[in-house]
């Protein structure tokens, strides 16, 4: 099956810095990944939709500015937190979608656990 | 607008048990639906997929049917086993995933 990876898989930081997770698809290529973040007991919110060579398309109340996607290939994504405060603090998660001929299948990431202190 | 609920929320049963998942969405227009297992502090991992013109899909001991019509999707869990304890997520696919807020199951040894 279709391989996902972030990094890092957790992360401690200082209020007021910025911290980049990383999202690779390792066996296929993505034109499309996505970005989530999931707070304790609840389900993931989509972020913003990353495309390989254009801007990401971010959800309404998502600040593009502090969630900084960069897709800079077919195989990476990156999501930069920054200047971050503790309410940022969350579980990150990402998604590579691959598909073909009208079906598409979305594939995750294992999870960034974000701690702003 | 699409949304998708989860029911039952919380689900405690012995081990051993057949049980039944249940998940609904309001917009019979999706390309497929997925179910998902998510563990506690973890990420997700697909369980199965079913496309918009399925019916319904098997793995081992789990089995989900969708029928679009009505906006309905079971996932049976065969002979339940204390590792099948997780959260148990469902998410309709139209352009972008939209997710249910789970079913959280314990399996009692």
């Amino acid at each position: 099956g279709a391989v996902v990876s972030q990094h890092p898989s957790w992360v401690i930081c200082k209020s007021g810095t910025s911290v980049k997770i990383e999202c690779r698809s390792l066996d296929f290529q993505a034109t499309t990944m996505f970005w989530y973040r999931q707070f304790p007991k609840q389900s993931l919110m989509l972020m913003a939709t990353s495309n390989e060579g254009s801007k990401a398309t971010y959800e309404q109340g998502v600040e593009k500015d502090k969630f900084l996607i960069n897709h800079a290939s077919l195989t990476l994504s990156t999501l930069t937190v920054t200047s971050a405060h503790p309410e940022d603090s969350s579980f990150y998660i990402c998604s590579a979608q691959w598909g073909q001929g009208g079906s598409y299948e979305q594939y995750f990431g294992p999870g960034t656990r974000l701690t702003v202190t | 607008k699409q949304e998708v609920t989860q029911i039952p929320a919380a689900l405690s049963v012995p081990e051993g048990e057949n049980l039944v998942l249940n998940c609904s969405f309001t917009d019979s227009a999706i390309y497929n639906l997925q179910w998902f297992r998510q563990d506690p502090g973890k990420g997700l991992t697909s369980l199965l997929l079913i496309q918009s013109s399925q019916r319904e899909q098997t793995s081992g001991r789990l089995n989900a049917s969708l029928d679009k019509s009505s906006g309905r999707s079971t996932l049976y869990i065969a002979a339940s086993q204390p590792g099948d304890s997780a959260t148990y997520l469902c998410a309709v696919y139209n352009r972008k995933l939209i997710w249910g807020l789970g079913t959280s199951l314990a399996v009692n040894p």
